[in-house]
């Protein structure tokens, strides 16, 4: 099957850029996606990516996608610990439109 | 209030009991989906169902059913719950309308234990 993987950990400075990637399997990829889970509650969708764009910016967030190397990463500039939750790679293809998670980055903002 | 909810949204029991997983949602969508969390694997599919007569088997189906009683309504059972099905279940539900685009809303999750 298809595989999302993710680095599960990263610990950041608050004021700090950070940067989680990702990486995929899935060629026919439509749509890549990021979401936020913060501690107690369930996922919510951050932003996204179509595949035929290189980057999207939104606000404090960058996502970038190499699709030849099937390499996602978000950006966080200006990091807060409001940012502290896992963040999760998704992607979905035209096949059913279901959704391939990676196993989610713990990212830990420190005062 | 919430879009999608579910409850109960802790539940501690014994190995062997049978346990229903409710999610209702408010958000008019045709598709919902079940997932279970475990600590670094992600989410991974369990059932889906694209509307009140089509129910699907996802990644890890074995120990689960799922009923679709209505279009707002989709519960997950597990019949003779084992220690291994601890973890964290996850309702979501997204609008075919969308096509491609598969923007899934999640309920707050159901935080169950098995002993």
């Amino acid at each position: 099957g298809e595989d999302v993987e993710q680095s599960l950990f990263l610990s950041v400075r608050e004021g700090d850029s950070s940067v989680i990637n990702c990486t995929y399997t899935d060629s026919s990829s439509t749509y890549l996606y990021w979401y936020k889970q913060e501690p107690g509650a369930g996922l919510q969708l951050l932003t996204y990516i179509f595949s035929n764009m290189d980057m999207k910016q939104d606000q404090r967030l960058t996502v970038l996608l190499n699709k030849k190397d099937k390499h996602l990463s978000l950006r966080i500039a200006d990091t807060q610990t409001g940012d502290s939750a896992i963040y999760f790679c998704a992607e979905s293809n035209n096949a059913g439109n279901m959704l391939t998670f990676g196993g989610g980055t713990r990212l830990m903002v420190k005062p | 209030d919430a879009d999608v909810t579910q409850t109960p949204r802790n539940r501690i029991t014994k190995t062997g009991k049978r346990i229903m997983l409710e999610c209702s949602q408010t958000k008019g969508h045709d598709r919902m989906y079940w997932y279970r969390q475990d600590p670094g694997l992600g989410l991974r599919l369990i059932y889906y169902s694209f509307d009140v007569k089509d129910i699907n088997k996802g990644e890890i189906s074995d120990g689960y059913s799922v009923s679709r009683q209505a279009q707002a309504k989709f519960s997950l059972s597990l019949e003779s719950a084992i220690p291994n099905q601890t973890a964290l279940y996850f309702c979501a539900t997204s609008d075919f309308s969308r096509g491609d685009y598969n923007e899934q809303f999640f309920g707050p999750g159901t935080r169950l234990t098995v002993l």
